[in-house]
């Protein structure tokens, strides 16, 4: 079966850096996703890596290799409003979005 | 307006009710989906439709009923639900299904409880 495995919660101090993992087993693979998502609102998209390696976009960060089927976010100079659910995602050879369960990050002062 | 919406935000209802929730896209996207989210579940995909055909329905059962009557407008409408239907109800739309780099926009959801 395919299958996405990312941690439930995590806790980070503001001004921290947390790093978010994520595995997968997919039949196949186009493209790995991360989706930012606050509570009671709408997911949000944050990355989209298809080639191994690291993508930077601002305090934000996704890390991909394929070979290993695994990524992770990095946030960097974590702030309060960083707190909410981070949701990682596949697609997969049939372009199939199969979903992680998502982690929610919580920021203490 | 901008983006997709979602109506209502919150929606109680009987096991007995007929209700529907509505989605709109204003962003000439092609696709448009309805997940259900549940509190430690990944979202699970219900519907599909792409260019006002639906291409998925994986496995709902008949009391969930979806309607895409043009390319902007999503519903899906609900009778005799149950209380393990209680949710939230995403919607999101997408330029291109079939692609890899597929980057949904979202609807900020209806929360649905069933009593």
């Amino acid at each position: 079966g395919q299958n996405i495995d990312q941690p439930t919660e995590m806790t980070a101090t503001e001004g921290a850096i947390v790093q978010i993992n994520c595995t997968y087993q997919t039949s196949g693979f186009n493209g790995l996703f991360w989706y930012q998502q606050h509570a009671g609102e709408a997911p949000t998209f944050l990355s989209y890596n298809v080639l191994d390696g690291l993508e930077e976009k601002g305090r934000f960060s996704s890390f991909l290799s394929r070979s290993k089927g695994y990524s992770y976010l990095l946030l960097k100079e974590l702030q309060m409003k960083d707190s909410a659910s981070y949701l990682c995602a596949v697609t997969d050879s049939n372009y199939q979005l199969i979903w992680g369960a998502g982690t929610k990050l919580i920021i203490k002062p | 307006e901008t983006g997709v919406t979602q109506t209502p935000r919150h929606l109680v209802m009987g096991m007995t009710n007929k209700k529907s929730l509505k989605c709109e896209q204003h962003l000439g996207h092609n696709a448009m989906y309805w997940y259900k989210q549940s509190a430690k579940k990944p979202l699970e995909l219900m519907f599909v439709y792409s260019l006002e055909e639906r291409v998925e329905n994986n496995s709902v059962p008949s009391r969930f009923s979806p309607e895409c009557p043009n390319s902007s407008h999503l519903f899906l409408h609900l009778h005799t639900l149950q209380p393990e239907d209680s949710a939230l109800y995403l919607c999101a739309s997408s330029q291109d299904r079939t692609t890899g780099a597929n980057v949904l926009t979202f609807g900020a959801g209806s929360r649905l409880t069933v009593l």
